[in-house]
């Protein structure tokens, strides 16, 4: 049963271009959602969270954004720079003890 | 040394051997996860500690023991494992359970031969 779903396994765009990355859940109850960036041989960093009560949330070029009657979750990179070509995981908790990851998309910015 | 830290960072073993994974957080966390990541598949948690006490077991075989000495270490203890459960497994720990992020280290890679 995954309750949260990347539908996109890989993404490329262009260094400058703004990426988006997706994710849609079905879980009604989760009410924390995270990104998490993963660089090869390495484990995954946190990049950006957001609390159900609220539909955006900033951090210098990151960007989330919570749909939640489309129960849809979604990173904005702008400008996007090859550094930051990595997977990217999605994962939402309701609560302790629960915390539910996306299989990730690759993202790829060529320069 | 800060963050978390596992080690070793790759393990072959036999089905019959017994070993141990090893997590260790600078960060002054209170919470500590195990989690399996196997090809293709999301992040799979597999047991959580709040200060030092198990809070969840997500339905894990027991031949996989976990244990946690205080609230810097946690072990994975392994012994008669099977073919599939080669896989990364990676340690995690956070300030609290709830609504905080998770702070990962870079795994150990298992293979069963």
């Amino acid at each position: 049963d995954q309750q949260v779903k990347q539908n996109s396994p890989s993404l490329s765009v262009q260094e400058g271009r703004i990426s988006i990355l997706n994710c849609d859940y079905t879980n009604s109850m989760f009410d924390y959602f995270l990104w998490y960036k993963k660089y090869p041989a390495e484990g995954p960093t946190f990049l950006i969270s957001i609390s159900s009560i609220k539909d955006k949330n900033e951090d210098g070029r990151f960007t989330v954004f919570l749909n939640k009657s489309a129960k849809h979750l979604s990173l904005h990179i702008v400008p996007s720079q090859p550094g930051d070509s990595a997977v990217y995981f999605c994962a939402a908790s309701a609560g302790a003890n629960d915390m539910r990851f996306g299989a990730g998309t690759r993202l790829t910015v060529k320069p | 040394e800060t963050g978390v830290t596992q080690t070793p960072r790759h393990l072959v073993m036999g089905m019959t051997n017994k070993k141990s994974l090893k997590c260790e957080q600078h960060l002054g966390h209170n919470a500590m996860y195990w989690y399996k990541q196997s090809a293709k598949k999301p992040l799979e948690l597999m047991f959580v500690y709040s200060l030092e006490e198990r809070v969840e077991n997500n339905s894990v075989p027991s031949r996989f023991s976990p244990e946690c000495p205080n609230s810097s270490h946690l072990f994975l203890h392994l012994h008669t494992l099977q073919p599939e459960d080669s896989a990364l497994y990676l340690c995690a720990s956070s300030q609290s359970r709830v609504n905080q992020p998770q702070h990962f280290g870079d795994g150990t890679r298992l293979s069963i031969l």
